[in-house]
């Protein structure tokens, strides 16, 4: 079993529209969690972190479920710019080492 | 502010051939990673480094894969001799520190072609 693991999608999604995801993780010593934006052919970047409390950013809200080991990502009012694969990202507590999910593919359509 | 920079953007190679990727971090991050991402895949580590020092290589496959920051500021890998599943993206990645507060920043990559 992978350690992070989210569906490949892709999630097609109208302009305008709410789309939501989930990550599960298997090492309940994870420490922090993360959610990457890959855009195709670049290189990943921090979308933002997650918080056990929940936080949200603009018209992005990620959430943390300890108990049952998954993290979500939930996308409001979704933008033609939003498509991307959104990577789902696991910190253990020994070093800055991340653990990357496989990605979802989120593709927002006219 | 510059970015994280490596080159080549692009190689294609021979199988049995070496290759070598350069990264240079974001001036004054301490920490640097390389990263393998395969098609359809999340990036896996290979090696981590505080300052000169590899403080995690766990997963680099030593028969064929080197690394090294000699000073502490630019690194490079090393692949001898290529394999056609080595074909893959590679990202050098830095930050301010080791710890996991630390945002990791990432560079645009390597894309190798092993034919």
């Amino acid at each position: 079993r992978k350690e992070v693991e989210q569906d490949p999608g892709p999630f097609n999604v109208p302009e305008g529209a709410t789309v939501a995801f989930n990550c599960t993780y298997s090492n309940s010593a994870s420490q922090s969690f993360f959610w990457y934006r890959q855009d195709c052919r670049k290189e990943p970047k921090l979308l933002m972190s997650v918080y056990s409390s929940g936080n949200e950013d603009g018209r992005f809200t990620a959430q943390l479920n300890r108990a049952s080991q998954y993290i979500s990502l939930l996308i409001r009012d979704s933008k033609l710019s939003d498509s991307a694969t959104y990577l789902c990202v696991v910190n253990k507590a020994a070093g800055n080492k991340l653990t990357f999910g496989g990605g979802t593919r989120v593709l927002v359509k006219p | 502010e510059a970015g994280v920079v490596q080159s080549p953007r692009y190689k294609i190679i021979e199988k049995k051939q070496p290759v070598a990727f350069w990264c240079n971090p974001i001036s004054g991050h301490n920490t640097l990673y390389w990263y393998l991402q395969n098609l359809g895949q999340g990036p896996e580590l290979l090696i981590r480094y505080e300052n000169e020092e590899a403080v995690d290589d766990s997963q680099l496959p030593k028969d064929r894969f080197s690394a090294e920051r000699l000073k502490g500021v630019d690194s490079t890998l090393k692949i001898q001799p290529a394999e056609l599943g080595d074909s893959a993206v590679y990202l050098c990645a830095s930050s301010l520190g080791g710890g996991e507060s630390y945002e990791q920043y990432f560079g645009p990559g390597t894309r190798l072609t092993v034919t």
